[in-house]
């Protein structure tokens, strides 16, 4: 089955620098890979996702690139905001299945 | 319009107790997941129905549980004689066509502490 693997699990940066997330995992047939947010307290929210047909994804300061020989995929927050302080999750689909496999998830803090 | 909502959004059971979470998902939505959620960690599927079927519970950590959704909208996850392992938060999740390569949209959760 699918194994999903996510670095780091702690981030901090400062206001305005640049954050980058990264996943690895394991599925080569996995074609389909969201990013979500979930802030403290509240329900996951999907930010972005990238198929496997394309290798990179933008919407304003975020965007996902997704490398299929490495199997592995990156989220990158340019800008950063206090507001971006939150868990962040990848994920990916076990193509065995029904499942959709999360990683533990990265703690961002961005300091005013 | 309405989103994902779940009932209740606190649950505090005893030991030994059963419980039952239930899940509205979007309307119209065919796919609905179940996760579990133990503090500090990811989501961890429990499973899975398109329409009213039941298509993969391989992630049910054991025969205490077990979910239904009879008409293909509303879904009830039941959890017989409750553990304390069982506490966590307990996510649903909808999408709008079959299968998991799509977005999902979580309910608020559901808090079980098991006393």
């Amino acid at each position: 089955g699918e194994n999903v693997e996510q670095h780091p699990s702690t981030l901090s940066v400062q206001e305005g620098d640049s954050a980058v997330i990264k996943c690895t995992y394991s599925d080569s047939a996995s074609n389909y890979f969201p990013w979500y947010k979930q802030e403290l307290g509240k329900r996951p929210q999907l930010i972005i996702d990238i198929r496997s047909n394309v290798g990179e994804k933008k919407d304003q300061r975020i965007a996902v690139t997704l490398n299929k020989t490495a199997k592995h995929f990156s989220l990158h927050i340019t800008e950063t905001q206090p507001e971006d302080s939150a868990v962040y999750f990848c994920a990916s689909p076990d193509t065995g299945g029904f499942k959709t496999i999360f990683g533990a998830g990265t703690r961002l803090f961005v300091k005013a | 319009g309405a989103g994902v909502s779940q009932s209740p959004r606190y649950k505090v059971a005893k030991r030994g107790q059963d419980v039952a979470l239930r899940c509205d998902p979007i309307s119209g939505h065919v796919s609905l997941f179940w996760y579990q959620q133990a503090l500090g960690q990811g989501p961890e599927f429990l499973t899975y129905f398109q329409n009213e079927a039941q298509l993969d519970k391989s992630g049910l950590p054991s025969d205490r549980f077990f979910a239904e959704r009879p008409e293909g909208s509303v879904s009830t996850l039941k959890i017989q004689r409750t553990q304390q392992e069982d506490s966590a938060v307990y996510l649903c999740a909808s999408s709008a066509t079959s299968g998991r390569a799509n977005e999902q949209f979580f309910g608020p959760g559901t808090r079980l502490t098991v006393l």
